[in-house]
């Protein structure tokens, strides 16, 4: 299997742009996850999908974050609009529905924002 | 809420045992996860406990106690290749596909 696929690995844009994020989870996963992660803060749980429906969005920093599944096999995290204290690394992760399987992270986005 | 707990940075000596240790404080507990993380790259499934007591996959061994909140990782023959950052993560009442919540991370470098 090629694992979570991220695209794209490295994003620069300047503040008050639109940047999506995209997300392809491991087949057969049935949920999926999007994660940030900065030194100070470590890796976050933003929002996180079962079968393809928003289970929990309370991780989101602000409206400015949106995410959305419209099919099995992919994802998109959208920040519109962008600012610098966006800067970070982005992690999609995909599982099992299944209380003891491990998520499977993809290489991530690193996003900055100038 | 959850509270994780971990130590920010340790150093060992290649061959040497290390032993990684999380504390935790939360509202729901389904299983302690344990992830691997080098520079640059995204976090790899180390282990998993649910239930107290040690479990042994070849060079690693993970620990945990639930009445104390506490789980460890034990590194042991430390090779080079073992430096990197070890994630300690709580799944919450929903079990794992309510999403971990991670701790910030052990940074752990090995010295020749």
């Amino acid at each position: 299997d090629a694992g979570v696929i991220q695209s794209p690995r490295h994003e620069v844009t300047e503040m008050g742009q639109e940047v999506t994020l995209r997300c392809k989870p491991i087949s057969g996963h049935n949920s999926l996850f999007w994660y940030r992660q900065t030194m100070m803060r470590g890796l976050e749980l933003l929002i996180y999908f079962n079968n393809n429906v928003p289970i929990d969005d309370s991780g989101m920093p602000e409206d400015r974050f949106s995410a959305k599944m419209p099919n099995a096999s992919f994802s998109t995290l959208k920040i519109q609009p962008s600012e610098p204290r966006d800067s970070a690394v982005y992690f999609c992760a995909s599982s099992l529905l299944r209380r003891e399987s491990p998520l499977h992270f993809g290489n991530g986005t690193r996003l900055t924002v100038t | 809420g959850q509270n994780i707990d971990q130590p920010t940075e340790m150093t060992a000596t290649e061959g040497a045992i290390v032993q990684i240790n999380c504390t935790y404080q939360t509202s729901g507990f389904n299983g302690l996860f344990w992830y691997q993380q080098h520079a640059g790259e995204a976090p790899t499934f180390l282990s998993y406990n649910v239930l107290d007591g040690l479990e042994e996959k070849g060079r690693f061994s993970s620990f945990l106690s639930r009445s104390k909140g506490y789980s460890y990782l034990l590194l042991k023959e430390l090779q080079m290749k073992d430096s990197a950052s070890y994630l300690c993560a709580v799944a919450g009442s929903g079990g794992g596909a309510d999403g971990l919540t991670f701790g910030k991370g052990t940074h752990l470098i090995i010295q020749p």
